[in-house]
């Protein structure tokens, strides 16, 4: 069973860089699929931040392709989410994803249990 | 239009049949996925495609599409089933995803 787990700081200071990595367990991300990131603000509903394919490339929320980037690590089977010049409605519970499928078929299988990361000086 | 629109809540009495819609016109070109999401919980994938449901679904949820529209309907509602549910769908341009505002479903 694939598992993913968040981690990285739970408080990031306005104006700074949020960071966050992805541990993949029991699949290894240089073999397939899209792993990518989705938040949720508090109380709030689900918003799709981009993906990285397991080549290396990215895929990006339009409304925030200019402070996002989302790489791969495949020596530590891990992925990565960097936002720049964060502000308070950054503020979000954040859920690394596996996607899978084609334009038919596309779906996100897998989930981290997500984590919170508050934007506050 | 680059959105997906649901309506923000929905009820229904406890085994009867409700269907939750979500709206765009990238879902003219592309199949939704949809997403259960319960208090304090990640959100699960319930069925995606043309009616395909990951294990352990049960075979209450299916989907159907008509023009711009995707269909979520749960046949026999049951109290387990309350909960947000969530749209999901390619954008127009094929190169980036995009959610619903997602629909509260109470069952009475």
């Amino acid at each position: 069973q694939v598992q993913l787990q968040e981690s990285g700081p739970g408080l990031v200071k306005p104006s700074e860089t949020l960071s966050l990595t992805c541990g993949v367990s029991a699949y290894s991300v240089s073999t397939d699929y899209h792993w990518g990131w989705i938040r949720q603000p508090p109380g709030k509903g689900l918003e799709w931040i981009g993906s990285v394919y397991h080549t290396g490339s990215t895929y990006y929320n339009p409304s925030l392709k200019s402070r996002v980037t989302i790489s791969v690590d495949t020596s530590k089977n891990q992925f990565s989410l960097k936002v720049s010049s964060v502000t308070a409605a950054d503020t979000a519970i954040y859920y690394c994803t596996r996607e899978a499928g084609g334009t038919t078929d596309h779906r996100i299988d897998y989930w981290g249990q997500g984590t919170l990361v508050t934007v506050s000086s | 239009s680059s959105e997906l629109t649901q309506d923000p809540a929905v009820s229904v009495a406890l085994g009867q049949t409700v269907r939750i819609t979500c709206q765009g016109d990238s879902l003219r070109s592309y199949h939704a996925s949809w997403y259960q999401q319960k208090p304090g919980q990640a959100p699960v994938l319930v069925i995606y495609g043309t009616n395909n449901r990951p294990s352990g679904i049960s075979d209450r949820f299916s989907v159907s599409s008509s023009g711009n529209t995707a269909s979520l309907t749960i046949t026999g509602a049951q109290a387990e089933d309350e909960a947000d549910y969530y749209c999901n769908c390619r954008g127009s341009s094929g190169d980036h995803m995009m959610f619903g505002g997602g629909t509260k479903l109470t069952v009475l």
